[in-house]
């Protein structure tokens, strides 16, 4: 059964202090690994989209990086503003045509000034 | 990126009642999809919206409980019917194919 797990399930930083969040992923065959941020009483905003292992994005202090098993969300040098939800999903390769996404729970990140 | 819009942004219904639920999108879209997103849970996909044919339907869901139109290329609804307290969530429509991007969402509560 494909799915997705995000970890931690919350993350406190100081505004500065760098760290990752983990997507570990199972999934028969993958089309596509996608990050969104999600901000409170909002729908998710689209990040990323990586496609096989050992591809990078990057975005201002967001970079996304992707395994056979697992995606990160390193972030550098945090500030207030990205504090938000992160989730992580999967599109996996199906017999139909589909585009559904597998998401994960997300990782709560609060930045303090 | 397209433009999404939902409307209600949120409603609170009683029990036993329906709830129709608008995404209106800036252009043409082939597919739309539907989303829920419960209190501490992952989205999870509802069904699959094409414009001219029946909306496929995820493990789980149901057409009698959570009927969708898609009258043409930049609109569909879809209703929560027969609501119980457990349907109180977000619902979420989306578009796209490689990436999906997401409308605000409607946030429901049953009492």
């Amino acid at each position: 059964e494909d799915q997705v797990t995000q970890s931690p399930e919350a993350l406190r930083l100081q505004e500065g202090e760098s760290s990752s969040l983990n997507c570990s992923y199972t999934v028969s065959g993958l089309r596509g690994l996608f990050w969104y941020r999600q901000d409170p009483g909002k729908g998710p905003e689209f990040l990323f989209t990586l496609y096989s292992a050992g591809e990078e994005k990057e975005k201002e202090r967001l970079k996304a990086t992707l395994t056979k098993k697992e995606s990160f969300l390193h972030i550098t040098a945090p500030k207030p503003e990205d504090s938000a939800t992160y989730l992580c999903a999967v599109q996996a390769i199906l017999g139909g045509a589909t585009n559904k996404l597998i998401f994960g729970t997300g990782t709560l990140l609060a930045v303090q000034p | 990126s397209a433009v999404i819009s939902q409307k209600p942004s949120r409603d609170i219904c009683q029990r036993g009642t329906s709830l129709t639920i608008q995404c209106q999108v800036d252009s043409q879209v082939t597919m739309m999809f539907w989303y829920r997103q419960q209190p501490g849970q992952s989205l999870t996909l509802i069904a699959t919206a094409n414009q001219g044919s029946e909306a496929t339907y995820e493990s789980g869901f149901v057409i009698d409980k959570f009927p969708i139109s898609r009258p043409n290329l930049t609109f569909s609804t879809l209703t929560v019917s027969n609501m119980s307290p457990e349907d109180s969530s977000i619902y979420l429509c989306s578009v796209g194919t490689a990436q999906q991007y997401f409308g605000p969402g409607t946030r429901l509560t049953v009492l």
